[in-house]
C-alpha cells in the first residue's frame, strides 16, 4: 500500500499569513497518463470533509483562490497564501493512483 | 442540488453485522462512481471502498476485505455497504461519497456520515 506521511501534524497560524502543508507519498503518484493522483481535502469541524486539490494542482469548483497544490512524484504541498479564520480545520492528502486509496494522517491548522 | 443520505448506522456486537445504506438525489447517480471513507471517532480519515459507476469493478481496503461488501442500485439511485464480522475498530462515522468523473478528478460531494459502534 502507499503510505501517505504529511507535515506538521499541528498548525497554528495568524490570519493573513501564509501556511503550507506537506505531503509525502512512499512512492510516486505519476502515472502514465502523465495525471498525478494526489487530492487534497479540508474538513471543518463538525463537518463532513470537502474536496480542495484534485490532481495535485487543481482546484475544485468553489474553492477560493488563496488555496493552492503543487508538487510531483512524491513531494506536494497545499498553500494558504492568506489563511481566513474559516480555513481552520484538519487538512488531508490521498493519493488515488491504486488501491487502496490512502490518507495522510491529518494536519490540524488552527488559529494563534 | 445534490445529496447524499447515509442511514442504518448504529450499535452493533462484535462479530454481528449491519447495512449502511446512501440515498442519492440531484444528479445521474448511475455515472458516477461511489467511495465510503470512514472516520474513527476523534482519529482521521481512511477509505473503505470505492465502486464503478456500473458495480463491476469494487475495490475495498485491507482492514475489511472479506468482511465488507459494497454494492449499489442505480435503478434506486442507491449505494449500500454490507458490514459483517464487525470488530471493535470499525466503530466510525461511515461517509458516502461522490467521485468527480474521470480519474482523479476528487470526491465531490459528502454525506453527513452515520455512526457505527461496535460494542457490547
Amino acid at each position: 500500500d502507499i503510505v501517505m506521511t504529511q507535515s506538521p501534524l499541528s498548525l497554528p497560524v495568524t490570519p493573513g499569513e501564509p501556511a503550507s502543508i506537506s505531503c509525502r507519498s512512499s512512492q510516486s503518484l505519476l502515472h502514465s497518463s502523465g495525471n498525478t493522483y494526489l487530492e487534497w481535502y479540508l474538513q471543518k469541524p463538525g463537518q463532513s470533509p470537502q474536496l480542495l486539490i484534485y490532481l495535485a494542482s487543481s482546484r475544485a469548483s468553489g474553492v477560493p483562490d488563496r488555496f493552492s497544490g503543487s508538487g510531483s512524484g512524491t513531494d506536494f504541498t497545499l498553500k494558504i497564501s492568506r489563511v481566513e479564520a474559516e480555513d481552520v480545520g484538519v487538512y488531508y492528502c490521498m493519493q488515488t493512483l491504486q488501491a487502496p486509496r490512502t490518507f495522510g494522517q491529518g494536519t490540524k491548522v488552527e488559529i494563534k | 442540488e445534490v445529496q447524499l443520505v447515509e442511514s442504518g448506522g448504529g450499535l452493533a456486537q462484535p462479530g454481528g453485522s449491519l447495512r449502511l445504506s446512501c440515498a442519492a438525489s440531484g444528479f445521474t447517480f448511475s455515472a458516477f462512481e461511489m467511495n465510503w471513507v470512514r472516520q474513527a471517532p476523534g482519529k482521521g480519515l481512511e477509505w473503505v471502498s470505492d465502486i464503478d459507476s456500473g458495480g463491476s469493478r469494487i475495490a475495498y481496503a485491507d482492514s475489511v476485505k472479506g468482511r465488507f461488501t459494497t454494492s449499489r442500485e442505480n435503478a434506486k439511485n442507491s449505494l449500500s455497504l454490507q458490514m459483517n464480522s464487525l470488530r471493535a475498530e470499525d466503530t466510525a462515522i461511515y461517509y458516502c461519497a461522490r467521485e468527480r468523473t474521470g480519474a482523479g478528478n476528487g470526491l465531490d460531494y459528502w454525506g453527513q456520515g452515520t455512526l457505527v459502534t461496535v460494542s457490547s
